[in-house]
């Protein structure tokens, strides 16, 4: 198994883009979120999705959609990227029950100018 | 509400001596509680897991904690660090809904 792939590793955007963060696992895993990580702030949860269809928001959800047409993918869309998302986004995946493990991708680290 | 407090932001020790790292939690339920590592320019990955079960919580790399209800803490350990134990360590809370919630991390460092 791949676990959890995200692409890209690395972008630098300028503000008003728009682009797609990629995220897919091949766990069959029903639970699917996304998170920003930020210094001396953790992991912040954006959204989340608790199955094929099925999305809902997380702590800090302003300036990004989500859309969850199959179990594997979970892409994050940034509609006008501006300077306060620069940051590392993680993709993570549970099976089951959220009291299980997530299994983090390993990051995009997103600029914006 | 649910919360989570790492009283630590940075801890330095030396090699193979004991290491500590404070976790207090906050939630109106019976949580379940996590401990993840972060290697520079990594994913996460999980150390250990207290959900109900054995209040000691045995981890991987030697790592343990212990769930005290009472204190409300769910402090990291390991009895002799290790140069590779370097890493930045996450406290997780979450009581059977969908989110995480983490605390702000703890930077490990170990000098020789």
């Amino acid at each position: 198994n791949a676990g959890v792939t995200q692409t890209p590793k690395f972008q630098v955007l300028k503000t008003g883009q728009s682009m797609t963060l990629q995220c897919a696992q091949d766990m069959n895993h029903e639970y699917m979120s996304w998170y920003r990580q930020d210094p001396g702030m953790g992991l912040r949860l954006i959204h989340y999705s608790v199955g094929a269809g099925i999305t809902d928001q997380g702590e800090v959800p302003n300036g990004y959609n989500v859309s969850r047409s199959t179990t594997e993918d979970f892409p994050l869309r940034l509609l006008s990227a501006a300077p306060s998302q620069t940051s590392v986004y993680f993709c993570a995946s549970t099976g089951g029950s959220i009291r299980n493990e997530q299994f983090f991708g390993p990051g995009t680290r997103l600029t914006v100018l | 509400a649910q919360s989570v407090t790492q009283l630590d932001s940075h801890v330095s020790v030396s090699e193979g001596t004991p290491v500590l790292l404070r976790c207090n939690y906050s939630s109106s339920y019976s949580p379940s509680l996590f401990w993840y590592v972060q290697h520079p320019n990594k994913g996460l990955q999980l150390l250990l897991k207290y959900t109900s079960a054995a209040t000691l919580v045995k981890g991987i790399n030697g790592f343990e904690a212990e769930f005290k209800k009472s204190e409300t803490s769910f402090h990291l350990t390991k009895p002799s660090a290790h140069m590779s134990d370097a890493a930045e360590y996450f406290c997780v809370v979450s009581h059977n809904t969908d989110k995480l919630i983490f605390g702000t991390g703890t930077r490990l460092q170990v000098f020789p």
